[in-house]
């Protein structure tokens, strides 16, 4: 069965940078994109861009772009998100995300991953 | 970026009910439209995609409709399960965009 498994939460101080992975199970890793969605406390879904396992190409949003940067390992079926420069507003739980066959919605998500930002 | 709305914010229902939440994009998205379920503490889960097309293992109770700029979903007949947070979501074009969510509580 498709499983995305998401690391530990994570506390930062602000100006830190925080690296999220995401290890997929289940299904052949570079047949589907991984995208990242984040939420934040009490909040509605953001998504961040995605990351094309197979070539390693990306597409952000274009109001992460400069601080993001999403990697992938085949070598392990990982995906990674880091996010730099945090700030109190990234406070967010991060989910990666599976998009069968660059269809752009996501059938699988991970369980999500909190990030907590704070002096 | 295209604005994605929803309502109701809100609503309650009963178990039986047929619940009908509506979603609107600022501008047309074509059918590139999907529906997720979230519950406390979960991530969300796939419902419809392509505005209409029901994932698979999703129960046929939950139909999806629209093209363009409106788009509907609706429950036929709710289930106990079905409490949760609806998101439309937009992947016409960059930044995919939600809306702000829906709530269904009991009532």
């Amino acid at each position: 069965q498709v499983q995305l498994m998401q690391s530990g939460a994570e506390v930062k101080k602000p100006g830190a940078s925080v690296k999220v992975s995401c290890k997929a199970s289940g299904y052949t890793f570079t047949d589907s994109y991984i995208h990242w969605v984040r939420q934040g406390p009490g909040q509605g879904l953001e998504w961040m861009g995605w990351i094309n396992p197979n070539s390693g190409g990306t597409k952000y949003s274009q109001k992460f772009q400069g601080r993001v940067t999403m990697t992938r390992d085949t070598s392990i079926n990982t995906a990674s998100m880091e996010l730099r420069r945090l700030t109190s507003d990234d406070t967010a739980v991060y989910y990666c995300a599976r998009d069968w066959n660059g269809n752009y919605y996501n059938d699988y998500w991970g369980q999500g991953t909190l990030v907590s930002v704070s002096s | 970026a295209i604005r994605m709305t929803q309502s109701p914010s809100s609503l309650s229902a009963s178990t039986g009910d047929r619940v009908t939440i509506t979603c609107r994009a600022s501008q047309g998205v074509s059918t590139s439209l999907a529906w997720y379920q979230q519950k406390p503490g979960k991530a969300p889960k796939l419902l419809i995609y392509a505005a209409s097309t029901l994932q698979s293992g999703v129960p046929s109770r939950f139909s999806g409709s629209g093209s363009g700029t409106d788009f509907n979903l609706t429950v036929s007949c709710l289930q106990s399960e079905d409490f949760a947070i609806y998101y439309c979501q937009q992947y016409y074009t960059y930044p995919f965009t939600f809306g702000p969510g829906t709530e269904v509580d009991i009532k």
